[in-house]
């Protein structure tokens, strides 16, 4: 299994601002998935962070709204820019721990609560 | 295409009875199949999983979960609730061995266990 660190735990910004989320793993995993989640609603995928190439971003999210960054293979931030209080939500980092065998599951960090005022 | 249902938002039940949280699920080939548990400010945590093999699976606190490919459901189950499982759960599939290497997830079921 992987434990993941994420960071911060929660956070409260001004609409405008730009906030950068942590995810720390304590060992290298090859791929990495930024999640939203919604209050009452599932899981949303952003993006797959890929180690050394750019992130893979899923229908609806663009980079220049949520940069990601994977300098190594245990490591990634997201970025939620110029925020407005749609984006208010909690996004969650995850890890699968098996290489890109399907039957895998994911590791998840214990996610960030981001509340735009 | 892989999708997955979660028919019910909240299942109530009593300590001590049975519990049954509902997953249903379509894919073009083979399912793979997962159970995620959230609690309060906390990520999701991997309950149990089927891959192949028998079609009823056991996973973490207790917790199983029975295959029926015919009905493509993968429902979760206990067979006493505790207070402490009240959580939200989801199921997630992945289609094997083609389709997306991403996992669909349900909306998410609330299950609330009164002491």
């Amino acid at each position: 299994s992987a434990v993941i660190s994420q960071k911060p735990s929660r956070d409260i910004c001004q609409r405008g601002t730009s906030l950068t989320i942590q995810c720390q793993v304590d060992s290298q995993v090859t791929m990495m998935f930024w999640y939203r989640q919604q209050p009452g609603q599932s899981l949303t995928l952003i993006a797959t962070a890929n180690q050394g190439s750019e992130a893979t971003y899923e229908s609806g999210f663009v980079i220049d709204k949520f940069p990601i960054s994977r300098p190594n293979l245990t490591f990634s931030t997201l970025t939620v820019s110029n925020m407005s209080p749609e984006d208010s939500s909690i996004y969650l980092c995850s890890v699968e721990d098996g290489g890109f065998g399907k039957g895998t599951e994911a590791f998840f960090g214990q996610g960030t609560r981001l509340t735009v005022v | 295409a892989q999708s997955v249902a979660q028919p019910e938002d909240q299942v109530n039940v009593a300590e001590g009875n049975p519990l049954t949280v509902k997953c249903t699920y379509s894919v073009s080939g083979n399912p793979y199949l997962f159970w995620y548990v959230q609690y309060p400010n906390r990520g999701l945590q991997f309950l149990l999983k089927y891959i192949t093999g028998d079609n009823l699976v056991k996973g973490s606190y207790g917790f199983e979960a029975e295959f029926n490919k015919s009905q493509t459901s993968f429902h979760l189950k206990k067979p006493s609730a505790l207070v402490s499982d009240s959580a939200l759960y989801f199921c997630a599939v992945r289609d094997a061995p083609g389709g997306s290497y991403i996992p669909t997830f349900g909306r998410g079921t609330s299950l609330i266990v009164h002491p």
